[in-house]
Order: C-alpha cells, then structure tokens, then sequence
C-alpha cells in the first residue's frame, strides 16, 4: 500500500458525459501527479500541481483539468467524454521541492475509466 | 521530446534464472533520475529501483541491480534468482518532476 488512494476503482460511463477522479495523497506530500495509461498512448504525463498550484503540465487534453485543493487532495475532470479517454488514470504524490532533483513518487491504484 | 526506449516487448524465463531488461533514453540534462517501476496483474505501480545520474555507482536493491552507462545513455536491470512474483510489466521511467516512460517489457517467470 502506497498510501496513495484514488477513488472511485471503476467508472463506467457514456460518450459525451463528464466525470470527477479524486486522488488523496500520501500524508505530508505536497505534490501530486496524474498520469494516463492507455493502450495506444502507454503511460503518459498529464499535469503535477505543488501545494495547490500547477507546477508541470503534460499532454493533458483541453477538455480534462485539474485542480488540487487546500487539504492537498486533487481532482482530474474529464469532460466531452470520447471511446479513446478509456484508460487507467494514476494518480502519484511526492514531497517534492522546488530545489533538488530527488522525486520518488508513489502512486495510487488508479481508476480504471471506461467510456461506452 | 525526451524518450525512453525499451526493445524488448516480452521476456520469459524460468524461475531462479538470471534476466535482464534493456533500456536506453534520450535526455540532454546532466542531472536526473532513473528508475524502473513494476506492474503486477493487480495494475499496481511498484517502485523497484532507482539511480541517480551523478553517481556512477550501480544501484542495487536485493535481487535487482542496474547497469547504468551515462554516455551511452543506457540503463538496464537485472534480475538475479528470478521468482515467479517478479513476472510483471517493467518500465524504465526518466524524470525528475514529470516521469516519461517507456512502452514497458513484460516478463513472465516460469516455474
């Protein structure tokens, strides 16, 4: 258990619809990352936010955004669903700094997403 | 884009048995991490071992070491008595704030 937790495990959704992936961090992490697993695209980065603010941005789509809020929790919303938005979305947090390079993340179970 | 290149889609070997999993990268920093993380059948994110690219001493983590070849932008990991819990997919991953990843290898451990 990485201390990491994501919620819900599995959506099922709709083309067209809008959903909420929540992410809650390892105690004392400020730093949250969201990545996408999908078959075609593999792993890939979409966005890190520090202590409430964006730090890092990826190949995040326009319709998906993200916020962390004060308790340090975060928040993925995808909307204008499409077939090719199913993957598994990871969440991960840190302690990163803004100095030094040592970045260990820990990631959570991820949400399996799938779009009908 | 910085990229992280693993050649060997698959591997399977039989338990106790030595394996190693190639990867090379691209980067133009001079300071960063590498990393190889495994993911079991659960889907689980599992860090298996880590170096940092200013040192030049090999990591190593029980039964897994690396051989990390800077100029040549190398990194690969070896897995020694191999244990039917390893079979998973294996990334090699580069970053420090944002992680790239490689396509993964998936290695199977046969009893």
């Amino acid at each position: 258990d990485s201390g990491v937790t994501q919620t819900p495990k599995h959506l099922i959704t709709a083309t067209g619809q809008r959903v909420t992936l929540r992410c809650s961090p390892r105690s004392g992490d400020l730093s949250v990352y969201w990545y996408q697993q999908s078959l075609d695209q593999g792993l890939q980065f979409l966005i890190q936010y520090y202590n409430g603010e964006e730090r890092a941005k990826g190949n995040i789509l326009e319709r998906f955004s993200a916020q962390q809020f004060p308790d340090l929790h975060s928040e993925l919303n995808l909307s204008s669903l499409e077939l090719g938005d199913s993957a598994l979305y990871f969440c991960a947090s840190s302690p990163w700094r803004t100095s030094g390079v040592d970045n260990e993340q820990f990631f959570g179970p991820g949400t399996r997403l799938t779009v009908l | 884009a910085q990229t992280v290149t693993q050649s060997q889609p698959e591997m399977s070997v039989q338990e106790a048995e030595t394996v190693t999993l190639s990867c090379t990268y691209d980067t133009s920093e001079s300071n960063y991490y590498l990393f190889w993380y495994k993911q079991p059948p659960s889907r689980q994110m599992i860090l298996v071992i880590r170096q940092e690219a200013y040192k030049q001493q090999n990591a190593t983590e029980n039964r897994f070491s690396v051989n990390f070849q800077k100029a040549a932008k190398s990194f690969s990991l070896k897995i020694s008595d191999s244990q039917l819990g390893d079979t998973a997919m294996y990334f090699c991953v580069k970053g420090a704030q944002k992680l790239v990843f490689g396509q993964g290898t998936r290695l199977t451990i046969n009893p």
